[in-house]
């Protein structure tokens, strides 16, 4: 695609319930991240994938959350039992190269804000 | 860990002036450094970055300069619009992962 799609751009949900983020990334783009962003804060790591492994997942806040991109091109960020504390906003980025990833231009789409009622 | 920071948290400029913001990172390993923009309710977007073996690189009306010895990188905006008012980030990567350690970010407002 023409950018980083990602959806739902909104999702409210109850405490307890399961959530599914998904992102697409740019047409060709090896590696793929997740970022939780904060009002007025940037972008907080969570995971990233070089195609389809997952090259670290040392962000990823408990093991309620999880990601996967078993295709090597879209990637899905699971948080299950959702707490209040899990409201955010949730952003994919990805970028073009696969050594390290972190030197290269990182692109990044519209996010998911999740409420947690 | 690597360690960010950057200065300074809000800047206020009027129209036409120069806005300059410093990052300053601990991991003498790094060889990259960007700088983001994003705009109020949007995503953060790349604006210009600099490789290890460069000290400065302009596009326009922003650049970046490098000063590795001294472990700092910053912006310079020149001739500033409304337009450039937004949050900037810097965000050098850790060179053990190359994961990128975002700055807290500068607020910049342009004053008509």
């Amino acid at each position: 695609g023409a950018g980083v799609s990602q959806s739902p751009r909104y999702k409210v949900t109850k405490r307890g319930q399961d959530v599914a983020l998904r992102c697409d990334p740019i047409s060709g783009h090896v590696s793929l991240y997740w970022y939780r962003q904060a009002l007025g804060q940037g972008p907080e790591f969570l995971t990233y994938f070089n195609y389809e492994a997952q090259q670290d997942k040392s962000g990823l806040p408990n093991d309620r959350f999880s990601a996967e991109r078993p295709e090597g091109s879209i990637s899905t960020l699971t948080i299950q039992r959702t707490e209040q504390r899990d409201s955010a906003m949730y952003r994919c980025a990805s970028s073009l190269a696969p050594q390290g990833g972190g030197n290269q231009p990182q692109h990044f789409g519209d996010g998911t804000r999740l409420s947690i009622l | 860990g690597e360690n960010v920071e950057q200065h300074p948290s809000t800047l206020s400029v009027q129209e036409g002036d120069s806005a300059v913001i410093k990052c300053t990172y601990s991991d003498s390993a790094s060889n990259y450094f960007p700088w983001y923009k994003q705009e109020l309710g949007k995503r953060p977007q790349l604006i210009i970055d600099i490789r290890s073996n460069v000290g400065e690189k302009k596009d326009q009306r922003i650049a970046v300069t490098l000063n590795k010895t001294a472990k700092h990188f910053s912006l310079h905006i020149t001739e500033t619009q409304p337009e450039d008012s937004a949050v900037y980030f810097c965000a050098p990567p850790m060179d053990s992962n190359y994961q990128l350690i975002w700055g807290a970010g500068t607020k910049l407002i342009i004053k008509p």
